[in-house]
């Protein structure tokens, strides 16, 4: 196992693009977490799942944000009708074990909104 | 308002010196805080987790150390290397242990020079 990979790794869309981004975690965790990140700044959550089961959602998540994770394997996070403030970079990371337990990240999508 | 800050917003040492960088949060309920080493462009990677009963940690030359009363910790970097250019979050897990939900600051840049 190679830890959590994400593609693509780069993206540039147009603004009004809808775009989709995946994340494979590490084998067996059940735990998945999306961030997003702008320049200068710490990630913030945007949601997780537990196995197949969406358990949160943060207010940054707008309605045009949805996250997937249809067998609780990889998971998918589409924004339709991109707009500039969408630019950032979309980080996924997974744990074994909520809590403590470390979560692994991957190496992000860049996202960028012309 | 859960929040974690961190200073110096940005420092630049020479190689072999050695460094400290701060962190404060308000956070409650705290679970446990890390911290995070991200270089340019990758996705963040744990240095140290330390539960509330935790005063410090060591990871080889990252020494990390924690009040709980005072809401403070620090990250020691002995010996600096030219690798160690990167940016350092702290990471504070909010809530019961069950939820996993990591509020990060905006981070340290720290680049060392030769």
């Amino acid at each position: 196992d190679t830890g959590v990979s994400q593609n693509p790794r780069h993206k540039i869309t147009k603004r009004g693009q809808n775009v989709t981004f995946r994340c494979d975690p590490i084998s067996e965790h059940n735990r998945l977490y999306w961030y997003r990140q702008t320049l200068g700044q710490g990630p913030e959550f945007l949601t997780y799942f537990q196995n197949e089961a969406q358990l949160e959602k943060s207010r940054l998540l707008s309605d045009r944000f949805s996250a997937e994770r249809p067998k609780g394997s990889f998971s998918t996070l589409e924004i339709q009708r991109t707009e500039q403030g969408d630019s950032a970079m979309y980080l996924c990371a997974s744990s074994e074990v909520p809590g403590a337990y470390e979560q692994y990240f991957g190496p992000g999508t860049r996202l960028t909104v012309t | 308002k859960n929040q974690v800050e961190q200073s110096p917003q940005s420092l630049i040492i020479l190689e072999g010196k050695n460094c400290t960088l701060q962190c404060n949060y308000t956070v409650s309920p705290f679970s446990n805080l890390r911290w995070y080493k991200q270089d340019t462009g990758r996705g963040p990677v744990s240095l140290t987790i330390m539960t509330f009963s935790e005063n410090t940690k060591s990871n080889g030359r990252y020494t990390a150390t924690l009040d709980a009363d005072t809401k403070q910790s620090s990250l020691h970097i002995t010996a600096s290397q030219l690798s160690d250019s990167a940016s350092y979050i702290c990471v504070v897990s909010a809530g019961s242990s069950n939820t996993g939900k990591l509020i990060f600051g905006q981070g340290t840049t720290l680049q060392v020079k030769p």
